[in-house]
């Protein structure tokens, strides 16, 4: 199975501040096919479902806010959400979906 | 807009069968070419993917979880099930339907989630 590793694993940031979240893989995600990166995030907020945000690594889901974006290729990816706002509280987690099984992250809480 | 929610007993004593169901709503489930998955969420194990069934009715489980695991599709019904055996304190978790768009996707919707205690 291919390992997804985050960093950090919490992060406090300042309302209106840069939050950087890093994601390894133990493998490339990148299919030299179409050249697409097999990488997705998901915000997770207390008592509620993953909510998919971005995939292909760097798509941004229909509706989320363009303070949210993926960047990275092969092994290393981060998600950024530039000028954090109140309501982005949560866990974030990136999702391989490279190979079967896909597998996630262990998670990263951003704070305020 | 497809929703989906998992129903089921939210208490399994240790080696018994747990069972959920997700009810699919918004959309046939028979309908597109969509993947329709079960993943759990615990402190000790995080996010892990269960299996999943195609429209067709064909499954893929999850290796880790070697013989125990059953997903069925109730196409009369709109949803799909998930059955695993012989249960331990290490399977209790939210359990979560989810949708895929492939074989390699991501996972969206996601249902709200069922959790699901084991305990004699």
């Amino acid at each position: 199975d291919i390992v997804m590793t985050q960093s950090p694993g919490s992060l406090a940031v300042s309302l209106g501040e840069r939050a950087t979240i890093n994601c390894e893989s133990s493998q490339s995600l990148l299919y030299s096919s179409n050249n697409k990166n097999y990488l997705a995030w998901y915000q997770q907020k207390p008592g509620q479902p993953p909510k998919l945000l971005i995939y292909w690594a760097s798509t941004r889901e229909s509706g989320v806010p363009d303070r949210f974006s993926g960047s990275g290729s092969g092994t290393d990816f981060a998600l950024t959400i530039t000028s954090l706002q109140a309501e982005d509280v949560a866990v974030y987690y990136c999702q391989q979906y490279y190979s079967t099984p896909p597998t996630f992250g262990q998670g990263t809480k951003v704070e305020v | 807009q497809v929703q989906l929610q998992e129903s089921g007993p939210g208490l399994v004593k240790p080696l018994e069968t747990l069972s959920l169901t997700c009810t699919v709503s918004g959309g046939s489930i028979t309908s597109g070419n969509y993947y329709w998955t079960w993943i759990r969420q615990s402190a000790g194990r995080g996010l892990e993917w269960i299996g999943r069934i195609y429209t067709s009715g064909s499954p893929t489980y999850n290796p880790s979880f070697k013989r125990r695991v059953t997903i069925s599709l109730d196409t009369s019904n709109n949803r799909f099930s998930l059955k695993l055996t012989s249960v331990t304190a290490a399977d209790a978790a939210l359990y979560f339907c989810a949708r895929a768009g492939g074989v390699l996707s991501w996972f969206d919707p996601w249902g709200q989630g069922a959790l699901v205690t084991v305990s004699s």
